[in-house]
């Protein structure tokens, strides 16, 4: 089984600039989560998503972040315009309801790096 | 979700078992306890959960003492690879949403 993808593994970007992050869960998974990590804070949720729909959205930072859950195997988190502050790796994670919420897989991360 | 208390780092020689201690002493009777683990540069990566029993599965064992106000992730024979941040959680089984990851305990396998 494949596990998360996400893509793309690295981003350099400018401030100002728009970024879109990607993450194609686990087929089956009913669950999407969006977690961010820095040395400061560690890891953080920032949305998850149930069968598609946004169930809690309270740990994104600003409207400046904006994360969509089209269909069932993807799901993009954007952010406009970046800033410096905005550099971490932003990880995606899915689970499924049958094994329990606490067992969440994680994909390889995005490590951000706003210039 | 109950608090957790880890040592912020633990060293042992590889082939050894590594016995890795949580305190959640405020644990209520339906939370799980939940082990994850985070190599460098790679995403967390769960371990094994249990309830009251002891658990095993093919990366570790959980020991949940009686009382339920502790428990001791054991990596039987560790290995260089098990290098990582060990990070205990309390939940509950079915509750929606984030795990809430404390700082870990950093083990550091020897050779």
């Amino acid at each position: 089984d494949a596990g998360v993808i996400q893509s793309p593994r690295h981003e350099v970007t400018e401030m100002g600039q728009e970024v879109t992050l990607r993450c194609k869960p686990i087929s089956g998974h009913d669950y999407l989560f969006w977690y961010r990590q820095t040395m400061m804070r560690g890891l953080e949720l920032l949305i998850y998503f149930n069968n598609n729909v946004p169930i809690d959205d309270s740990g994104m930072p600003e409207d400046r972040f904006s994360a969509k859950m089209p269909n069932a195997s993807f799901s993009t988190l954007k952010i406009q315009p970046s800033e410096p502050r905005d550099s971490a790796v932003y990880f995606c994670a899915s689970s499924l309801r049958g094994t329990g919420y606490g067992t969440q897989y994680f994909g390889p991360g995005t490590r951000l790096l706003v210039l | 979700d109950a608090k957790t208390t880890q040592p912020t780092s633990m060293d042992c020689a590889e082939g050894r078992a590594a016995n890795l201690p949580c305190n959640h002493s405020t644990i209520s009777g339906n939370e799980y306890v939940y082990w994850y683990r985070q190599i460098h540069s790679q995403g967390p990566q769960y371990i094994i959960h249990g309830l009251k029993n002891n658990e095993t599965n093919e990366m570790a064992s959980l020991i949940i003492t009686e009382d339920r106000k502790s428990s001791t992730l054991i990596l039987p024979h560790a290995t260089l690879r098990d290098t990582a941040v060990y990070y205990c959680i309390v939940r509950l089984y079915n509750q929606g949403g984030k795990l809430i990851f404390g700082q870990g305990t950093e083990l550091s396998v020897k050779p």
